[in-house]
């Protein structure tokens, strides 16, 4: 079975602090997200990286960054929270094609 | 415009009633697509890949309209366990994005 776990389920931070989310993924999967879910937007995506230390933009990068220093790992980093930031962030990895995608529980992030 | 859009509903069906949802997506070279399904503060979960020749899979029948640029997802006999929101994804590039639609809610109602 795919496991992918993320590092916290919800999170409560200030507006300003650093925020770093984690995700990791058992499946020796080369393909990994980062998305956000908003009511009535659906889930855009952050950033993708497709192998170690590779990265993408995606829909919405602005005020994120990301790390990707080994395969099963990767990083969602705020650098500067702001509250509208508040939101689920859902990691996803993926092998090849793209019915392989999986999903993490998600954390819920609340900024205050 | 949206490169996929669904309408959200709530769809409020009685138990063993059929119900379909649509949805239509701007690309028109996009190269797959599904359905996920999505229950409550939880991940989502594929359901369903969708053919071009249709597929079906138990109660559920997926469809797929390249000429008018949509996709459908059917359920016969709902259940109480199909209360969930359903999530139309395409793969527009043939790469591994993939682009979600906001989701459909459907509530099965005893």
């Amino acid at each position: 079975d795919v496991k992918v776990t993320q590092s916290s389920r919800y999170l409560v931070k200030r507006t300003g602090e650093k925020v770093f989310l984690e995700c990791v993924q058992d499946m020796d999967h080369e393909n990994m997200f980062w998305y956000r879910q908003d009511p009535g937007l659906g889930l855009r995506l952050i950033y993708f990286s497709y192998d170690v230390k590779m990265k993408e933009k995606g829909d919405i990068p602005e005020g994120y960054s990301v790390s990707r220093e080994k395969k099963e790992r990767f990083s969602l980093i705020l650098e500067s929270a702001s509250t509208n930031q508040t939101s689920m962030y859902l990691c996803a990895s993926g092998g090849e094609g793209p019915e392989t995608q999986y999903f993490g529980p998600g954390t819920r992030l609340l900024v205050l | 415009r949206k490169e996929v859009e669904q309408d959200p509903g709530p769809f409020n069906v009685p138990e063993g009633a059929t119900v379909a949802f649509n949805c239509t997506y701007s690309n028109s070279a996009s190269q797959s697509f599904f359905w996920y399904r999505q229950d409550c503060r939880k991940e989502p979960k594929l359901l369903m890949s969708v053919y071009s020749s249709g597929n079906e899979d138990g109660r559920f029948t997926a469809q797929l309209n390249r000429a008018s640029q949509y996709i459908s997802l059917l359920i016969r006999d709902s259940k109480l366990s199909d209360s969930a929101t359903y999530l139309c994804v395409v793969n527009p590039t043939g790469a591994n994005n993939l682009f979600f639609g906001t989701g459909t809610r459907l509530t099965v109602i005893p």
